[in-house]
């Protein structure tokens, strides 16, 4: 797969603030995945973004493909104390995944 | 339903000692299997994957070695570990297809002392 780089690599959020993390990659991605790690847990799949400018919500997660298909993001409204964990997109390409270095997020309550 | 077991969860071990962590999948056939290894507050480091019985493929080369003896068995070995073996082992499965998704198994936390 193609290397991905996210940022932040740390976020400190207030409880109910809202925040963005971000994927970017120098090359045009097939699709991006995300994945969340709870402290202690494995990474769990969230979703897949395969189309230019797609757009998926899961409740309190938005997440965007760019029109270029060379970044993604993931924005999190009214962010909850489950919402701790670390956050890592990812390019799936010839059996492998490669991830990006992930986003740790702190809540604040 | 699928899922994915690892074994032990925990486990310490001593400098230049041996070691065998095993993955087993179930409810699926032929699955591409994942070892990754994350260092506390890292990234995910793949190691080897593979995408069928003794079809193995070396990511990073390092003193651990992977076998794939049955279709849902994965295992990491290493004959004599170091201390910067330590860390959180990850195994994963998919499909197989194209674009994919990996499934975690609840991983095995190793340190090594």
């Amino acid at each position: 797969g193609q290397q991905v780089m996210q940022i932040p690599q740390y976020q400190h959020v207030q409880e109910g603030e809202d925040f963005t993390t971000y994927c970017n990659s120098s090359t045009t991605l097939s699709n991006i995945q995300w994945y969340k790690q709870r402290p202690g847990g494995h990474p769990v799949f969230l979703i897949q973004l395969v189309k230019s400018g797609e757009v998926k919500k899961q409740k309190r997660l938005t997440f965007q493909f760019g029109e270029a298909k060379k970044n993604s993001s993931l924005h999190i409204t009214a962010t909850q104390t489950t919402d701790v964990g670390t956050y890592f997109c990812a390019n799936a390409a010839g059996n492998k995944l490669t991830f990006g270095g992930g986003t740790r997020v702190l809540v604040k309550p | 339903s699928q899922t994915i077991h690892q074994w032990p969860a925990t486990l310490v071990q001593p400098v230049g000692s041996p070691l065998s962590l095993e993955c087993t999948v179930e409810g699926t056939s032929n699955p591409n299997l994942y070892w990754y290894r994350q260092a506390a507050g890292r990234g995910l480091q793949l190691l080897f994957y593979s995408v069928g019985i003794g079809q193995i493929s070396s990511e990073v080369p390092q003193n651990l070695s992977a076998s794939r003896p049955q279709d849902r068995q994965f295992i990491l070995s290493s004959k004599k570990l170091l201390l910067s073996d330590s860390g959180f082992y990850l195994c994963a499965w998919s499909l197989g297809l194209a674009v994919d998704t990996q499934y975690f198994g609840p991983g095995t936390r190793l340190t090594v002392l």
